[in-house]
C-alpha cells in the first residue's frame, strides 16, 4: 500500500544527544515536510523540500537539520541545540502539481521525549 | 501575518450535530481544509473547499465558507463516538511558489452518550 512511514514511533533521548527521525514515502510525491505538534498549538513547519537535494527552512528550523538525498526519504535530525525538543513530530508529503488541491498526506508521527 | 484560529474544545451528545468554527487571515487562500487527527496518529484530510465556493457537502459533513468574514465551519451531522478526535482547520498560502499550509491549533471534539 502507498503511504508515509515514520520511525521510530516513540523515542527517548538524553539531553545533549542528537537523534534522527526517519520518514519514507512511496507515493512518488515531490514535496516533503516536517511539522512539530505541541499540545494546544497548531502544527508548526520545521523544514520542507520540493525536490531532491534542496530544502527550505520553515517557521521553527532552529536546532533541526534535514537532508533530501532521495525522493522517497526526508530524515529529520533533532540536534542538542534544540532547546525544547520534547514533542510529536509529523512528516508529510504532497504532489507539487498546481492543479491539485495541495492536500498533505501525513505519517503516523514520532513522539520524542527528552529525559 | 497568516493566522488560523479555532476554539480548543467542543463537547456534543451522540446523535446531535457538531459545528466546529475557524477564522483565517489570508484572503488569497485558494483552498481551505479540514483535517482529522485520532489519538496518537497523523492527520487525515476530511474535506476541503475551493475559495470560490460557499458550501460543500459530503455525506455527514458540510463545510460553509464566508469569505467576507474569513470564517470557515465544519458541521458533522448525527455525530458518533467514532467522530471523537481533534479537528484542524488549515488555509493555503503561496510562498515562493510553494503551497504552504497554515494550521489552527485544533478543536478537540468529545462525543458523549
Amino acid at each position: 500500500d502507498g503511504g508515509i512511514t515514520q520511525s521510530p514511533k516513540y523515542l527517548f533521548r538524553k539531553e545533549g544527544q542528537n537523534v534522527t527521525l526517519s520518514c519514507e514515502q512511496n507515493l512518488n510525491h515531490d514535496a516533503m515536510y516536517w511539522y512539530r505538534q505541541d499540545p494546544g498549538q497548531g502544527l508548526r513547519l520545521i523544514y520542507y523540500s520540493q525536490i531532491v537535494n534542496d530544502f527550505q527552512k520553515g517557521d521553527i528550523a532552529e536546532g533541526y537539520s534535514v537532508s533530501r538525498e532521495k525522493k522517497e526519504s526526508f530524515p529529520l535530525t533533532v540536534t542538542s541545540a534544540q532547546k525544547n525538543p520534547t514533542a510529536f513530530y509529523l512528516c508529510a508529503s504532497s504532489p507539487i502539481d498546481r492543479g491539485q488541491a495541495g492536500e498533505l498526506f501525513f505519517g503516523e508521527g514520532s513522539r520524542l521525549t527528552v529525559l | 501575518g497568516e493566522d488560523v484560529e479555532q476554539s480548543l474544545f467542543l463537547s456534543v451528545r451522540e446523535g446531535d450535530s457538531s459545528v466546529i468554527n475557524c477564522t483565517y487571515t489570508d484572503s488569497s487562500s485558494t483552498y481551505l481544509y479540514w483535517y482529522k487527527q485520532e489519538p496518537g496518529a497523523g492527520l487525515q484530510l476530511l474535506t476541503y473547499i475551493f475559495s470560490n465556493m460557499d458550501m460543500k457537502q459530503d455525506q455527514r459533513l458540510t463545510v460553509l465558507l464566508n469569505k467576507k468574514d474569513k470564517h470557515l465551519s465544519l458541521r458533522i451531522a448525527d455525530t458518533q463516538t467514532g467522530d471523537s478526535a481533534i479537528y484542524f482547520c488549515a488555509e493555503s498560502s503561496i510562498s515562493g511558489g510553494y503551497n504552504k499550509l497554515i494550521f489552527g491549533a485544533g478543536t478537540r471534539l468529545a462525543v458523549h452518550p
